[in-house]
C-alpha cells in the first residue's frame, strides 16, 4: 500500500518571504499523481498543484512550484512571496494509475503553515 | 471544474439517531469519496462510492454503519447510522471525473456532533 509522510506538522513563514513544505511518498508503482490541497479554516479543500509521474519537468502554478524527485519519492511544495491568505492546512497526496477503487487519494498528514504579517 | 454542494454544512445530533449526509454535484462524475476528518487531522477515507453497485469500504469502517447510497452519476448519500459521541467528525464528500483534468474536487464538509 501507498503511504505518504509529512514529518513537519507546524510551518512559519514571513510575509513576502518563500517557503517550502516537504512530502515524501512510498509506492512501487511507477505511474502516479501527486497532489498538494490547501485547506483553510473554512474547511473547503482546493486543489493548488499536481503532478504526473511520468512528467519530468516540475509543475508550476503562479507563486507555488514543485520540486519532484521521482527517485527519492520526494515531492515539495515551494510558496512564493507569501501571502497572509496562504496560512492554511496543506495536504500532500498520492493516486495510483489505477481506475476504480484504486483511484482513490493517499493523504499525507497535513501541515499547518502560518503567514506573519 | 464540478462543483459540489454538500448538505447539511452542521448538525447537532443525539446519539441513537442517524443522519443523512448529501452530495450534488453539477456535472457527472466517475467517482464519489466519502472522507472523515477530525478537526485539525487528515483525511481518513471511509469509503468509494461506485454508480450502480455496492460501495467499497476501507478498513475499519462497514455498510451497516456507513451505509452509501449513488443512484446515479451526480449525486451520493452517506448515512452516520446509531451515533455515538465518537462519531463527532467532519464529513466530506469528494469526486472525480474521468479524465481528471480537474483533479479531485471536494464538498464544503458537514460538521456533526453528536451528545
Amino acid at each position: 500500500a501507498q503511504t505518504v509522510t509529512q514529518s513537519q506538522p507546524e510551518m512559519s513563514v514571513q510575509e513576502a518571504e518563500t517557503v517550502t513544505l516537504s512530502c515524501t511518498y512510498d509506492t512501487s508503482e511507477s505511474d502516479y499523481y501527486l497532489f498538494w490541497y490547501k485547506q483553510p479554516p473554512s474547511r473547503q479543500m482546493i486543489l493548488v498543484i499536481r503532478q504526473e509521474a511520468y512528467k519530468q519537468q516540475n509543475a508550476t502554478e503562479n507563486r507555488f512550484s514543485v520540486n519532484f524527485q521521482k527517485a527519492a519519492k520526494s515531492f515539495s511544495l515551494k510558496i512564493s512571496d507569501s501571502q497572509l491568505g496562504d496560512a492554511a492546512m496543506y495536504f500532500c497526496a498520492y493516486r495510483s494509475q489505477q481506475t476504480g477503487a484504486n483511484s482513490k487519494l493517499t493523504f499525507g498528514k497535513g501541515i499547518t503553515l502560518s503567514v506573519r504579517p | 471544474s464540478a462543483v459540489i454542494s454538500q448538505k447539511p454544512s452542521r448538525d447537532i445530533c443525539q446519539r441513537g439517531t442517524s443522519l443523512t449526509i448529501q452530495c450534488q454535484v453539477d456535472s457527472q462524475v466517475t467517482m464519489m469519496f466519502w472522507y472523515r476528518q477530525q478537526p485539525g487531522q487528515s483525511l481518513t477515507l471511509i469509503a468509494t462510492a461506485n454508480q450502480g453497485s455496492e460501495a467499497t469500504y476501507e478498513s475499519g469502517f462497514v455498510i451497516d454503519k456507513f451505509p452509501i447510497s449513488r443512484p446515479n452519476l451526480t449525486f451520493s448519500t452517506l448515512t452516520v447510522s446509531n451515533m455515538s459521541p465518537e462519531d463527532s467528525s467532519i464529513y466530506l464528500c469528494s469526486a472525480v471525473e474521468t479524465t481528471m483534468l480537474y483533479g479531485y474536487t471536494f464538498g464544503s464538509g458537514t460538521r456533526l456532533t453528536v451528545v
